[in-house]
């Protein structure tokens, strides 16, 4: 297992536009967990599967983000109409049951919308 | 509601020194607490997971301590190299994570 893998590593579009990002997750985790970062601060929560099941949403994810985990496998994150202030990196991790569990995290999709 | 502090925001020291990077949190109840390292325009690579239960945990040149009671954690680094120049990030929390600001380390030879 090489990992969370994430896919694009980088997107650039324009203002209006829609965006997919997608996560594989480690294997075995059940747990996948979406973060979006800006510059000079630290990671910041969006949402979290346990398998398919979508079980928190943040108040920071608004009626234009929508994530899926349709087979408790991968995941994707959708952005619609986007806007300048979604530019940011977005984060995906993983853990085994979450609880007292390590998170591990990909390498991340660094949106720019222009 | 959590709030994690990470200090100080920036440090910058000669290869070999010593050193030591602090994250405080307001609320003592958590599961467990994080240090992660990033890379500039890179991801997060976990360093160490202390778990509610621990008080410390070791990997090669890195100590991190826990101390619930009041509200502190400590990332070690001994003997630090010109590879350890990054962004630490401390976390804390169990289904999310809540994270500091990060210290930024900059190691020169």
């Amino acid at each position: 297992d090489t990992g969370v893998s994430q896919d694009p590593r980088h997107k650039i579009t324009k203002r209006g536009q829609n965006v997919t990002f997608r996560c594989d997750p480690i294997s075995e985790h059940n747990r996948l967990y979406w973060y979006r970062q800006t510059l000079g601060q630290g990671p910041e929560f969006l949402t979290y599967f346990q398998n398919e099941a979508q079980l928190e949403k943040s108040r920071l994810l608004s009626d234009r983000f929508s994530a899926e985990r349709p087979k408790g496998s991968f995941s994707t994150l959708e952005i619609q109409r986007t806007e300048q202030g979604d530019s940011a990196m977005y984060l995906c991790a993983s853990s085994f049951l979450g609880g007292e569990t390590e998170a591990f995290f990909g390498q991340g999709t660094r949106l720019t919308v222009v | 509601k959590q709030e994690v502090t990470q200090i100080p925001a920036a440090l910058s020291v000669p290869e070999g020194e010593n050193l030591v990077l602090n994250c405080s949190f307001t609320d003592s109840a958590i599961y467990n607490l994080q240090w992660f390292r990033q890379d500039p325009g890179k991801g997060l690579t976990s360093l160490l997971l202390i778990q509610s239960s621990q008080r410390e945990q070791t990997s090669g040149r890195l100590n991190a301590s826990l101390d619930k009671s009041s509200g502190r954690s400590t990332l070690y680094i001994a003997a630090s190299q010109p590879g350890d120049s990054a962004t630490y990030l401390c976390a804390v929390g169990a289904d999310k994570l809540i994270f500091g600001t990060g210290t930024r380390l900059q190691v020169f030879p």
